[in-house]
């Protein structure tokens, strides 16, 4: 199946820092998704993105479908975006449903 | 639109015991999944169901776990002769068919196997 690999395992800044994290899938995809998971476990939605750039405030991303990677920006950090940054994946084989996970970046943001 | 709950939020037991969670989905949302995440993994898919239909399986749902969605509403799985392995979040997701298919995740369900 497809394999989902996320980078940098761990990022420490200071606040008002921009940050940039890396996902890199094995296989072509029809669904991108990044995710945040906040200290408190909850798993929060950022972007639905299997190709091009969005945008949402001081987040966006950007998915490069043919180099097969997907990138997630976020700029003046402020201590609440610390948590777990996670992207999904899913591949083109006919019928397979399921989203894969990244191990994810933890993103600590400093004040 | 009152998002994915799910019930309980936490849960011990003791192994050898039979545990049941239960999922409720956003309303209009007819895709239901459940993923299971240990401390520092991402989460792992279990099961996926389209309306009442459970249509994909992961070879990780050993036969001890069986999971339901009457009339295609709220979900429940149940994990019988509970194992210390089984210790995790449980999480439920729900989506809907089409353009989009963002995900929405609940607060999960905690299990911890004494």
């Amino acid at each position: 199946g497809i394999q989902v690999e996320q980078s940098p395992p761990d990022l420490i800044l200071q606040e008002g820092a921009n940050s940039t994290l890396r996902c890199n899938f094995s296989d072509s995809v029809n669904n991108l998704q990044w995710f945040h998971q906040n200290p408190w476990g909850q798993l929060i939605n950022l972007f639905y993105i299997p190709s091009g750039t969005k945008q949402n405030g001081r987040l966006s991303a950007t998915t490069v479908a043919t180099e097969r990677y997907s990138l997630l920006y976020i700029s003046s950090s402020q201590t609440t975006d610390s948590g777990v940054y996670f992207c999904a994946a899913r591949n083109l084989i006919q019928g397979a449903q399921k989203l894969v996970f990244g191990q994810g970046t933890r993103l600590t943001i400093n004040p | 639109d009152t998002g994915v709950s799910q019930d309980p939020r936490h849960k011990i037991t003791k192994r050898g015991q039979n545990v049941t969670f239960r999922c409720d989905p956003i309303s209009e949302h007819n895709r239901l999944y459940w993923y299971r995440q240990t401390l520092g993994q991402g989460p792992e898919f279990l099961t996926y169901f389209q309306n009442e239909a459970q249509l994909e399986k992961s070879r990780l749902l050993s036969d001890r776990f069986s999971a339901e969605r009457p009339k295609g509403s709220f979900s429940t799985l149940e994990i019988q002769r509970t194992e210390q392995g089984d210790s995790a979040m449980y999480l439920c997701a729900s989506s809907v068919t089409g353009l989009g298919e963002k995900l929405f995740f609940g607060s999960g369900t905690q299990l911890s196997v004494l």
